[in-house]
């Protein structure tokens, strides 16, 4: 499968503040896709990226897809306490999802 | 959305016992399924591809004789774990996709303690 490295592995965020997690892979991806966990909870659909250079925002939250297809990005801005949670990237091939290490996000007030 | 059910959410059971888990589709129809693995602070391993009506197609290192899969129906695959070992202790988690072709919709996990 397509592998992606993911960092930073941590994200100590103040409340307020803005933070990004980046995807990389050596490889050309056909997509991406990322998802958030709760702690304690399982993995819930954010988004999916095909094209190259795309870019797409849900609120606070935004993704982008690199030119060369080999990278990705999540920026939060504004972070809130209810952004607490480890945000994976993954390539999809068939259905069959390569996650990401994830981003674990703390966030303090 | 779509909702995946999981079936024990917790389960702790002996070295050398066999423990079964659940995955349902509520709302939809799956003709695959996907369980994965995690162990705590680490990414999600793909374990297998569970097929309705066909055999499970496993990653490379997944012990199938291990690791049984049965895709009984379009809404139901299950996972068992057979002669569990306490280093099988982990989150078990399975996923679909529900109304789009790509989206998965994940079950909200079964965390297997083997003591």
């Amino acid at each position: 499968g397509q592998q992606v490295m993911q960092i930073p592995q941590y994200q100590h965020v103040q409340e307020g503040e803005d933070f990004t997690t980046y995807c990389n892979s050596s490889t050309t991806l056909s997509n991406i896709q990322w998802y958030k966990q709760r702690p304690g909870g399982h993995p819930v659909f954010l988004i999916q990226l095909v094209k190259s250079g795309e870019v797409k925002k849900q609120k606070r939250l935004t993704f982008q897809f690199g030119e060369a297809k080999k990278n990705s990005s999540l920026h939060i801005t504004a972070t809130q306490t209810t952004d607490v949670g480890t945000y994976f990237c993954a390539s999809d091939s068939w259905g069959k999802l390569q996650f990401g290490a994830g981003t674990q996000v703390v966030v303090t007030p | 959305g779509a909702v995946v059910s999981q079936h024990p959410s917790r389960v702790i059971c002996k070295s050398g016992t066999s423990v079964k888990i659940e995955c349902r589709s509520l709302d939809f129809q799956a003709t695959t399924m996907f369980w994965y693995r995690q162990f705590p602070k680490q990414s999600l391993m793909l374990m297998a591809t569970s097929n309705e009506g066909s055999k499970a197609t496993y990653e490379q290192g997944v012990e199938k004789d291990k690791f049984l899969i049965n895709h009984a129906s379009l809404t139901l695959s299950t996972l068992t774990v057979t002669s569990a070992h306490p280093e099988d202790s982990s989150f078990y988690i399975c996923s679909a996709n529900g109304w789009t072709d790509y989206e998965q919709y994940f079950g909200p996990g079964t965390r297997l303690t083997v003591t």
